[in-house]
């Protein structure tokens, strides 16, 4: 069974421009969730994705969208880049939107992005 | 809002030893509490989770044992090898839905 498949794996962007990061869960898993890591603020939540639908976001500013698919796929987005957002941006998927919060969560391999 | 704390590293240990991380949390509720492991250039991997109290994860030689009158959730294995050198990073989940917060995260380092 594949895992969480992200792309790209590694990317560079100039200040100002914006990005684009795909990620595809596990197959039958409709819950997906993205994670911004980096040296000194660490793991942080960005958003979760369920049916299509934002279920909760993290601290972030409007910059940072996502959107997910009919097919569970989802795509975040960072406008107007800045050299803070340089960082490894995890996905991660679930199987159910649990009640409870007792769902195992499931990353990928992640995309770096770097902005110059 | 939730919160948890680990040991700052990084922690180096002799092939063999014995190893400790210590988390804690601080969450309302009954949160479900995780550790993952990261290795260089990768993801996180689930390395074991515990869903209530006085439960007990265990994965790969690994253990952990949630204690809810003592908010801790400490990383254990008796006898380290040099492949288990990487990044653990303690996480609860403390509502519906699926959102992690997570530690710092504990570098280790085991020499041969």
């Amino acid at each position: 069974k594949a895992g969480v498949t992200q792309t790209p794996r590694y990317l560079i962007k100039t200040r100002g421009q914006q990005v684009t990061l795909s990620c595809s869960p596990i197959s039958g898993h409709r819950s997906v969730s993205w994670y911004q890591q980096t040296p000194g603020q660490g793991l942080q939540f960005l958003f979760e994705y369920f049916s299509e639908t934002q279920r909760n976001k993290g601290n972030f500013p409007g910059r940072f969208s996502g959107r997910q698919f009919s097919n569970s796929r989802s795509e975040m987005n960072v406008s107007t880049l800045e050299l803070g957002d340089s960082a490894l941006y995890l996905c991660a998927s679930s199987p159910i939107l649990s009640r409870d919060n007792r769902n195992t969560i499931y990353f990928g391999e992640g995309s770096w992005l770097t902005v110059v | 809002g939730d919160s948890v704390t680990q040991m700052e590293g990084p922690v180096t240990l002799s092939e063999e030893a014995f190893l400790t991380i210590n988390c804690t949390y601080t969450a309302t509720g009954y949160p479900s509490l995780f550790w993952y492991v990261q290795y260089p250039g990768e993801g996180l991997q689930l390395l074991l989770k515990a869903t209530k109290a006085d439960d007990k994860g265990s994965n790969k030689g690994f253990e952990a044992t949630y204690r809810k009158e003592t908010t801790s959730f400490h990383l254990e294995k008796g006898s380290v090898q040099v492949s288990d050198s990487a990044v653990y990073f303690c996480a609860l989940s403390g509502r519906a839905g699926n959102m992690l917060t997570f530690g710092g995260g504990t570098r280790l380092m085991v020499k041969p």
